[in-house]
């Protein structure tokens, strides 16, 4: 089955920087990368996806990139607040949005004031 | 902005009990499933749910697990003799199904045994 590797494991940074989270899969066969933010006491929370016949997508100051052939895929976070504080999750899937998720162990993520 | 909704928040529950875990998916959804967190582990997939049947389950997903849509509303996770191992935090999901339809999470019961 999927495997999804996710890096690095807590990634502290100050305010205004920019932030990366990177992972992996195994499955060739998978087509849809979805990052999911979870805040304290929530669920996830879905923040951008990404399906295989796209390389690059933005929404404001988050960007998820994919490289198919290496089989990774990765989360961009620019000009970070403190809000942006939470545990980030990457997963895979099959067949988009209605097939099983599998995610990354995630990244905790600090921003300092 | 419509939600996935779970109760109870948190259930404990003692060793070998029976325990039911409810949500009441976004109504114009066709999909439904369970995923479960061990503390301080990756969210993991039980089961997913389509037409009133089970589309898809994990190995985690055993005889003790069952899952139901009583009414046109509810999805319920049923654990008939729980174990220790069972403690985690478990989320429902639901999606509309098909392209670039993606799966929403409700905020998780916690379940505790004892």
């Amino acid at each position: 089955g999927e495997n999804v590797e996710q890096h690095p494991s807590t990634l502290s940074v100050q305010e205004g920087d920019s932030a990366v989270i990177k992972c992996t899969y195994s499955d060739s066969a998978s087509n849809y990368f979805p990052w999911y933010k979870q805040e304290l006491g929530k669920g996830p929370q879905l923040i951008i996806d990404i399906r295989s016949n796209v390389g690059e997508k933005k929404d404001q100051r988050i960007a998820v990139t994919l490289n198919k052939t290496a089989k990774h895929f990765s989360l961009h976070i620019t000009e970070t607040q403190p809000e942006d504080s939470a545990v980030y999750f990457c997963a895979a899937s099959k067949d988009s949005g209605y097939s099983t998720l599998t995610f990354g162990k995630g990244t905790m993520l600090l921003v300092s004031p | 902005e419509p939600e996935v909704t779970q109760t109870p928040s948190h259930q404990v529950t003692q060793m070998g009990q029976e325990v039911i875990l409810r949500c009441v998916p976004i109504s114009n959804h066709l999909y439904f499933y369970w995923y479960r967190q061990i503390l301080g582990q990756k969210v993991e997939f039980l089961v997913s749910f389509y037409n009133n049947e089970i589309s898809e389950k994990s190995e985690i997903f055993d005889d003790q697990f069952s899952v139901e849509r009583p009414d046109g509303s509810n999805f319920t996770l049923k654990i008939r003799s729980t174990k220790l191992e069972d403690s985690a935090m478990y989320f429902c999901a639901s999606g509309r199904g098909g392209r670039d339809q993606p799966q929403h999470f409700g905020d998780g019961t916690r379940l505790s045994i004892l």
